[in-house]
């Protein structure tokens, strides 16, 4: 089975400063990866993916993750923060079987965002 | 176009009652997950459907933990004899077809369990 784990529970940087979110995973096949955002009391919302394509995913909102075979890595990455971009972030891996592409998720990284 | 719906937002019940909760899936969307969302656990998947086939129910945590879904589109996870350790949000997932489509999740289903 595959599992994800996320460096971090909680993040904290400056309007303008860089965010890194880092996410490991374990595989035993190529994996499907993904990070999703939730803001409060809202459901979860993709961020990008990876699929074996370019090994650099860019998302939305500025946001871009770079896979990384070697290091099992996938870890998000946006250049300036926003004050916007407060909310707690998942990483992901499917988890196949059959045709269910079930994700399974990291504990999730609570980005807070200082002025 | 309209996103995944719940219902409903909250719901507070007593040990033992049974719940009923509901999952909109985007039209047109053969792909169906539920999953939970705790404190203790974060993510997991519960059940999974695609169109007429059988379901995958390897995430339900106990036999109480039941879902349907009725003529492809709305899905019923159903809590027989609720405890509160379910409290938790339940979480409704649709894609436009097996395979590695994006998960659009609706917002979700707050269960409190006193």
């Amino acid at each position: 089975a595959q599992s994800v784990t996320q460096l971090g529970s909680h993040v904290s940087v400056s309007e303008g400063a860089l965010v890194l979110l880092r996410c490991n995973y374990s595989s035993s096949v190529p994996p499907y990866l993904f990070w999703y955002v939730q803001y409060p009391n809202q459901g979860l919302q993709l961020l990008l993916k990876y699929t074996s394509a370019a090994t650099l995913v860019k998302g939305i909102n500025g946001f871009e993750a770079e896979f990384k075979k070697s290091e099992t890595s996938f870890h998000l990455t946006k250049p300036s923060a926003h004050m916007s971009d407060a909310a707690e972030y998942f990483c992901a891996v499917s988890d196949q079987r059959g045709s269910n592409y079930k994700l399974t998720f990291g504990k999730g990284t609570l980005l807070t965002v200082n002025p | 176009g309209a996103g995944v719906s719940q219902s409903p937002s909250n719901k507070v019940t007593e040990k033992g009652k049974d719940v009923e909760l509901r999952c909109d899936p985007i039209s047109g969307h053969t792909a169906l997950y539920w999953y939970r969302q705790s404190l203790g656990q974060g993510l997991e998947f519960l059940i999974y459907f695609q169109g007429n086939s059988a379901p995958d129910k390897s995430g339900l945590p106990s036999d109480r933990f039941s879902a349907e879904r009725t003529g492809g589109s709305v899905s019923t996870l159903t809590i027989q004899r609720t405890q509160q350790e379910d409290s938790a949000v339940y979480l409704c997932a649709s894609s436009l077809s097996s395979g590695i489509n994006e998960q659009f999740f609706g917002p979700g289903t707050r269960l409190t369990v006193l």
